[in-house]
């Protein structure tokens, strides 16, 4: 069964931490992506990668860092955690190709006080 | 620019009902492609359909259809006879040219 698995469901870290959230895929995909969701917002495109040590900003980038040495995993880094990054984090992954579906993680939701 | 819009944000029917999910999309680029993926309370997004601009052929897989309307730039979702298990957040995208959308989303609570 194929999967994206995000390391952890809940954290809750404090303002000015620094902080990672990992994702790992089985599928061998050459695409990967990080998402925030909040309500009313939909999915919001953070980052996202099209091989190993490649990386492109996507909507949202500011106060986040990607970084993908291995094409398995791809991880996404908050630099210096602030409240207004409080989310659901969503991990996907996908084929190359435009019409690709995606396939995603079951979501880190991050609490930052 | 691309665009997709649900608008609407929360429907709430009783087990059995039929229930149409609204998308509506705004795109210049003449090949795109159309997706819709539902979220459980579990919150993994699941693919559930995609559609190409150049095939307006509605889909039914079991309970579940798809109408893709491009003279209204629609691509509604409907789901017959609903389920409790139906309940979840249900997301239509857009893909052109340059990169997926998605929209806000409708939350759908099924009620038994």
């Amino acid at each position: 069964d194929v999967k994206v698995t995000q390391s952890s469901r809940y954290l809750v870290k404090r303002t000015g931490e620094k902080v990672f959230l990992e994702c790992v895929q089985d599928m061998d995909h050459e695409n990967m992506f990080w998402y925030r969701q909040d309500p009313g917002l939909g999915l919001r495109l953070i980052y996202f990668s099209y091989d190993v040590k490649m990386k492109e900003k996507g909507d949202i980038p500011e106060g986040y860092s990607v970084s993908r040495e291995k094409k398995e995993r791809f991880s996404l880094i908050l630099e210096s955690a602030s409240t207004n990054q409080t989310s659901m984090y969503l991990c996907a992954s996908r084929v190359s190709g435009v019409n690709g579906e995606l396939f995603f993680g079951e979501g880190s939701r991050l609490t930052v006080l | 620019a691309q665009k997709v819009t649900q608008a609407q944000t929360e429907i709430s029917v009783v087990e059995k009902e039929d229930v149409t999910l609204d998308c509506v999309y705004e795109t210049r680029d003449t090949t795109y492609y159309l997706f819709w993926y539902k979220q459980p309370p579990s919150g993994e997004l699941v693919f559930l359909i995609r559609r190409n601009s150049f095939d307006e052929q509605n889909e039914i897989s079991g309970r579940y259809s798809w109408n893709f309307q491009k003279s209204t730039s629609s691509f509604n979702f409907t789901i017959t006879a609903s389920q409790v298990v139906d309940s979840a957040v249900y997301f239509c995208a857009l893909r052109g040219l340059d990169k997926l959308i998605f929209g806000t989303g409708t939350l759908l609570a099924v009620q038994p």
